[in-house]
């Protein structure tokens, strides 16, 4: 069973600081990553994709991936309550099926 | 800014029914999902297509769904016989062809009641 793991959360930070945001999977085959936001009643977003070790950043994110330990991360700089939302990691294998840990809930607070 | 659009935005039917949900994926895509999240729990692959034939699907894709790429703009999802435990968010997405053939955009959903 191919897993990808969150914390669930709720992870308060104050407006302006960095939300880091972590994820971990189980295959080690797998070969694309991506982070999605999703708001409460709403659908998945793409916010970013990362396909090789290292950073890499757009505006005020950065997904970072280590391959060998098997891990991914988001980080929000200057963290806005815009942000408040529950964040998903997902990963694909061979083909393009996503599999979806359970998200982060993000809470910015004033 | 192009975008997946699904109807209808909530589908409420009686257990044993069948079901149509409907989807228009960004019209340069060419790979096509069904994904569905039960309230509260994480969202499932369901089904890919490509080409016009399903290129992967999940156990939970047995034989009480099928999808079709009717013309060449909608995609659909049937639900034959449902069931209770199919109550969920019913989301289509797309992606490109090419390096990019992963980034899936998803469209707003479909609630689907079964009573």
């Amino acid at each position: 069973q191919k897993e990808v793991e969150q914390n669930s959360g709720p992870l308060s930070v104050p407006e302006g600081a960095i939300a880091s945001l972590n994820c971990t999977y189980s295959d080690r085959g797998s070969q694309s990553f991506f982070w999605y936001r999703q708001y409460s009643g709403k659908s998945p977003e793409l916010i970013m994709s990362i396909y090789s070790n290292g950073d890499k950043e757009d505006g005020r994110f950065t997904a970072q991936l280590n391959k060998a330990s098997q891990y991914v991360s988001l980080l929000i700089r200057d963290s806005q309550p815009s942000d408040s939302a529950t964040y998903l990691c997902a990963v694909t294998g061979g083909g393009n099926k996503l599999t979806f840990g359970t998200g982060t809930q993000l809470k910015v607070e004033l | 800014e192009p975008e997946v659009t699904q109807t209808p935005s909530h589908q409420v039917t009686q257990m044993g029914q069948e079901v149509i949900l409907r989807c228009v994926p960004i019209s340069n895509h060419l790979y096509f999902y069904w994904y569905r999240q039960i309230l509260g729990q994480k969202v499932e692959f369901l089904v890919s297509f490509y080409n016009n034939e399903i290129s992967e699907k999940s156990e939970i894709f047995d034989d009480q769904f099928s999808v079709e790429r009717p013309d060449g703009s909608n995609f659909t999802l049937k639900i034959r016989s449902t069931k209770l435990e199919d109550s969920a968010m019913y989301f289509c997405a797309s992606s490109p062809a090419g390096t990019r053939q992963g980034e899936q955009f998803f469209g707003p959903g479909t609630r689907l009641t079964v009573l």
